[in-house]
């Protein structure tokens, strides 16, 4: 019979131009947040992360933005590259140890010639 | 330091068959934890360890899942007996208690037929 997966949602873009992926999170005890990159065949490799105190932290061609009023995160990448074709996770830890990191359910990036 | 290694890469079985899935963490990395991904529910948390402890199973699927780390530098994910509904990769990853970045292993890619 025919199976329902998952659904990831899609952002095609243009080499070279920036990108923009969103997460919504609902757990407002975090202390931090974190961006996770997944290629194909691969385990998710960390991109960034912020902590919870700040509103915006830049990394190389990469901007994370936290907006706690609206509980948002988002990652910009700047001048998309072929390399940077992925699914992008953001996650977010719990637990009394404050290490359990729970992932979202991630944002396919496709990126066109 | 390799990275987190895990074993077997591919692992096809039929179903009853007791499967066991191995990791190594990074050396100095006191938290593993054990994941699960598939299309329909993306990327779950298993398990995982501080100090070589189970602090959170809840994610366990059912008591044909089992997990032990008998020291530091190894941990088992064990499933017997095995389904096919168990088909997924699975991941290892660790870290250090105080620190923001999980890595992850390049996965177990488990069929059940």
């Amino acid at each position: 019979g025919e199976s329902v997966g998952l659904h990831l949602p899609t952002l095609s873009v243009q080499e070279g131009d920036n990108s923009i992926i969103n997460c919504a999170y609902s757990n407002s005890a975090s202390d931090y947040f974190i961006w996770y990159k997944q290629e194909s065949g691969k385990g998710p490799q960390f991109i960034i992360d912020i902590r919870s105190n700040m509103d915006k932290r830049q990394g190389q061609r990469v901007t994370v933005l936290l907006n706690k009023t609206v509980k948002h995160l988002s990652l910009q990448i700047a001048a998309t590259q072929p390399g940077d074709s992925a699914v992008y996770f953001c996650a977010a830890p719990s637990g009394a140890a404050g290490n359990k990191l729970t992932f979202g359910g991630g944002t396919r990036v496709l990126v066109k010639p | 330091d390799a990275g987190v290694i895990q074993s077997p890469r591919h692992e096809v079985t039929e179903m009853g068959q007791e499967v066991t899935l191995r990791c190594k963490p990074i050396s100095g990395h006191n938290s593993l934890f054990w994941y699960r991904q598939t299309m329909m529910r993306g990327l779950e948390l298993l398990i995982y360890f501080n100090n070589n402890v189970p602090i959170d199973d809840s994610g366990m699927p059912e008591d044909r899942f089992s997990a032990k780390m008998p020291n530091a530098s190894f941990s088992t994910l064990k499933i017997q007996p095995s389904e096919p509904r168990d088909s997924a990769v699975y991941f290892c990853a660790s870290s250090t208690m105080g620190g923001t970045e999980a890595f992850f292993g390049q996965g177990t890619r488990l069929t059940v037929v």
